[in-house]
């Protein structure tokens, strides 16, 4: 069965400086990956997706993850954050054997910004 | 705008209440998701519907019941809950149910039961 590992509950970042969020997953094939974001009050909006190609890929709001086979992971960065980017982040699987699983969620990373 | 709105936003219901939970996406798709949000855990998904037929069930109990009469809509019919069902309720449709497609989610119902 997948899974996916969001090692880090909360992080808290200062307004203008660079962010990565882990993301570590199991999967036996080769999985699709994504990162939504949740803002309070709000359902889940895709940020970025990875299902083949290039292992860098860009999303937006000027989010990027790469994915790292080896590693297992497909850590979320941002250059700088802004205050709007406050919210929670979920890294999710996708099973590539079709859609009867849905997506597998990490437990979120809750994103916190000092001004 | 979403393109998938839920109805109602908040819900207090007593244990012995029956209400239903509304779903309507706008993106012309073909699957439809409802998953589970609670404090503390990941997002558990319930039920899954491919062309308004349900393929997935993940061992929901049978308090909470699946309806999708086209592949714009789908309810979920609550009974007897309990306090532990409290929770946001998280509606989401994508175009096929393959594992690559973007789900697209609604705004969600939080539900707290009393």
């Amino acid at each position: 069965a997948q899974s996916v590992t969001q090692p880090d509950i909360h992080i808290t970042v200062s307004e203008g400086a660079s962010l990565e969020l882990r993301c570590n997953y199991s999967y036996g094939a080769t999985p699709y990956l994504f990162w939504y974001v949740q803002s309070p009050g709000q359902g889940l909006q895709l940020l970025l997706k990875y299902f083949s190609g290039d292992t860098l890929v860009q999303g937006i709001k000027g989010f990027e993850a790469e994915f790292k086979r080896s590693q297992s992971s497909f850590n979320l960065r941002k250059p700088s954050v802004h205050w709007s980017d406050a919210a929670e982040y979920f890294c999710a699987v996708g099973d590539s054997g079709g859609g009867a699983d849905g997506l597998t969620f990490g437990k979120g990373t809750h994103l916190i910004i000092q001004p | 705008e979403t393109g998938v709105t839920q109805t109602p936003r908040h819900l207090v219901m007593g244990m012995t209440n029956k209400k239903s939970l509304k779903c309507e996406q706008h993106l012309g798709h073909n699957a439809m998701y409802w998953y589970k949000q609670s404090a503390k855990k990941p997002l558990e998904l319930m039920f899954v519907y491919n062309f308004k037929e349900q393929t997935e069930n993940n061992s929901v109990p049978s308090r909470f019941s699946p309806e999708c009469p086209n592949s714009s809509h789908l309810f979920l019919h609550l009974h007897t809950l309990q306090p532990e069902d409290s929770a946001l309720y998280l509606c989401a449709s994508s175009r096929t149910w393959a594992g690559q497609e973007t789900q697209y989610f609604g705004p969600g119902t939080r539900l707290l039961v009393l």
